[in-house]
């Protein structure tokens, strides 16, 4: 069983779309982290939330942190090719003791 | 800095055959990780060190797989002897959390393990 799941598993839009993936667990974490991994590299962090309720914008990039901390959401707004890879959610446990990375959502943009 | 260091980048081997890994961390990063990532399983945590100290070992798969840390600047990912099912890609990466602040790790390209 994963402690972060992650949805949709794959998703494949066309530019200019909107898009949302979902991180979510049945527990508390102190802080929760999304990266973008792309083909032959390692995962690049794009940000940290640890307030509940938090929302942080990168660009067209909007993350929000859920109120009871349990879960997260990155939106993309209209979306391009270089958006395209796996992005991961990852975590420490609200005890601090495990750091575990989701399965990841598989973005594929078309131009 | 040249950011996490990985060698090599790629490997194939037969099975049975000893298969060893290497990271250069960042410098004044006192925290390093071995993970390795599957289709199937995704990214999974093997190993973390502090200060060269190995901190925990329990994602490690089996007795086949070690891991050193001789120096701040140098690890190494061990298996012996290795196995079809070890096929995947080993990353390292490392960190060095801020006091009060919440860590970053920043990885290395990756190593393509293959065994035949």
């Amino acid at each position: 069983t994963q402690l972060l799941e992650q949805s949709p598993q794959f998703l494949s839009i066309q530019e200019g779309e909107n898009l949302t993936v979902y991180c979510n667990s049945s527990s508390v974490f102190s802080s929760l982290q999304w990266y973008r991994q792309e083909p032959g590299e390692g995962p690049v962090l794009l940000v940290t939330v640890v307030t509940g309720g938090e929302v942080k914008k990168l660009k067209r990039l909007t993350f929000q942190f859920g109120d009871a901390r349990k879960d997260s959401s990155l939106h993309i707004t209209a979306a391009q090719p270089g958006d395209t890879g796996l992005y991961l959610c990852a975590g420490f446990d609200n005890y601090g003791q495990n750091f575990v990375f989701g399965p990841g959502t598989r973005l594929s943009v078309l131009p | 800095d040249a950011g996490v260091i990985q060698s090599p980048r790629h490997e194939v081997t037969e099975m049975g055959q000893e298969v060893t890994l290497r990271c250069k961390p960042i410098s004044g990063h006192d925290y390093l990780f071995w993970y390795r990532q599957t289709m199937m399983r995704g990214l999974e945590l093997l190993i973390y060190f502090n200060n060269n100290v190995p901190i925990d070992d329990s994602g490690m798969p089996e007795d086949r797989f070690s891991a050193k840390m001789p120096n701040a600047s140098f690890s190494t990912l061990k298996i012996q002897p290795s196995e079809p099912r070890d096929s995947a890609v080993y990353f390292c990466a490392s960190s060095s959390p801020p006091p009060g602040g919440t860590d970053t790790q920043y990885f290395g390209p990756g190593t393509r393990l293959t065994v035949l």
